[in-house]
């Protein structure tokens, strides 16, 4: 049971434009959502976060949205640059982020010059 | 910011070997610290809770005899793969959070070993 999924295993994009990942959820207990950036033969990255209090983050570059009635999280990256490609792991996690994490299976994310 | 270190990053070896990986978190220390296993084209899977100066928690499914934790520090865990076969090459990673701060904390991860067992 894939409690966390992103059903896009690869989003291409221009530099300079919107770049949007989703995740969606099953499990309603889940209350701290983070995403994770992954280059090849290296560890994810932690990115950004957002606890289920919020429904938005915003860090830079980079927003997660969080829609608790829809069980549905997404990235924005504005403006995406080349170096943002990468796997792109949304996780969710129950009781704050000290407790174990729940990944999804990544999105590729392709940002051409 | 917070550096967790992984060493090996690749082994190779033969069928019945045991392999021991490090995991330190290098400028903060963790009562806690996570290991997962990642097959190809699927997401990280947690195998244990590794906690300082405690046994580990196992995830169903995950043979406790097979993969040794230890964590004997709050800097460092090992995991140690006993008698690896072929069907445990994967991708093995660790994580950690800083115990001092809000509970809210990320995890932070180390780059990995990638285990290949002939």
């Amino acid at each position: 049971d894939q409690q966390v999924k992103q059903n896009s295993p690869s989003l291409s994009v221009q530099e300079g434009r919107i770049s949007i990942l989703n995740c969606d959820y099953t499990n309603s207990m889940f209350d701290y959502f983070l995403w994770y950036k992954k280059y090849p033969a290296e560890g994810p990255t932690f990115l950004i976060s957002i606890s289920s209090i919020k429904d938005k983050n915003e860090d830079g570059r980079f927003t997660v949205f969080l829609n608790k009635s829809a069980k549905h999280l997404s990235l924005h990256i504005v403006p995406s640059q080349p170096g943002d490609s990468a796997v792109y792991f949304c996780a969710a996690s129950v009781a704050g982020g000290s407790e174990k994490l729940v990944f999804g299976k990544g999105t590729k994310l392709t940002v051409n010059p | 910011g917070a550096v967790v270190s992984q060493h090996p990053s690749r082994v190779i070896c033969k069928s019945g070997t045991s392999v021991k990986i490090e995991c330190r978190s290098l400028d903060f220390q963790a009562t806690t610290m996570f290991w997962y296993r990642q097959f190809p084209k699927q997401s990280l899977m947690l195998m244990a809770t590794s906690n300082e100066g405690s046994k580990a928690t196992y995830e169903q499914g995950v043979e406790k005899d097979k993969f040794l934790i230890n964590h004997a520090s709050l800097t460092l865990s090992t995991l140690t793969v006993t008698s690896a076969h072929p069907e445990d090459s994967s991708f093995y990673i660790c994580s950690a959070r800083e115990m001092t701060g809000p509970t809210d904390q990320p995890q932070h991860f180390g780059d990995g070993t990638r285990l290949s067992i002939l």
